[in-house]
């Protein structure tokens, strides 16, 4: 398809297993991040990738959680140990580099939604 | 803290009602973009404004960047139950740095209109 790709759509795992999160993003988007979002509410900025740079990281709540892409393209978001407060929705987004430069408008998947018992 | 404070945060209402939303901010921004999501969908890209003072409509949405780049609004006219949704206001901090390409979200606005 055209748009972000994210799977699973739902996940369902026990407390203390890892969990991996896949985002296929629009083609040619050289940017791509992932961001959590709870129940109702706003999203919370985890790792952002630009084409081969550096990740920005900053907003990755433990070092439970890792994120690479593979290839300039494909992300995989990585939690280790999961606990309760990890149930959320994770969204993945990317962008074009020019519109990265200019306003920062981002399309977004469908998200993946995350629990944890 | 809340970089950007939106509110209000429940929002319900009756068809042909007017509505105002507002993000706002201590911090200058570039860019803001509002978003609208739905349940089980991602966020899906409203408007974007770059110019302080800027006014963009919609057709019943209008959407206002405040002056100094701190603050935006969104006012719906009519509102219909097709407009019930989730409303995110989204900024791209000026002066770029480590945070270039990162949008910081408002809390959202959840809104409910009833037939």
């Amino acid at each position: 398809g055209a748009g972000v790709s994210q799977s699973p759509s739902n996940k369902v795992t026990e407390k203390g297993k890892d969990v991996e999160l896949r985002c296929d993003p629009i083609s040619g988007h050289t940017a791509l991040y992932w961001y959590r979002q709870s129940l109702g509410q706003g999203l919370e900025f985890l790792i952002y990738f630009q084409g081969n740079s550096a990740p920005d990281k900053s907003g990755l709540p433990s070092d439970r959680f890792s994120a690479e892409r593979t290839g300039g393209s494909v992300s995989t978001l990585t939690i280790q140990r999961t606990q309760q407060e990890d149930s959320a929705v994770y969204l993945c987004a990317s962008s074009p580099r020019r519109r990265v430069l200019n306003t920062g408008e981002l399309f977004f998947g469908e998200g993946s939604r995350l629990t944890v018992l | 803290t809340q970089l950007l404070e939106q509110s209000p945060q429940f929002l319900s209402i009756q068809e042909g009602e007017n509505l105002t939303v507002y993000c706002n901010s201590s911090s200058v921004f570039s860019s803001l973009q509002w978003y609208r999501q739905e349940p089980g969908e991602g966020p899906v890209l409203l408007v974007t404004v770059v110019t302080g003072g800027e006014v963009k409509k919609l057709k019943r949405l209008t959407f206002q960047f405040g002056d100094a780049r701190k603050d935006s609004s969104l006012h719906i006219t009519a509102a219909q139950p097709g407009d019930t949704g989730l409303y995110l206001c989204a900024g791209k901090l000026d002066g770029g740095g480590t945070s270039y390409g990162k949008l910081t979200f408002g809390q959202g606005t959840i809104l409910t209109v009833h037939p």
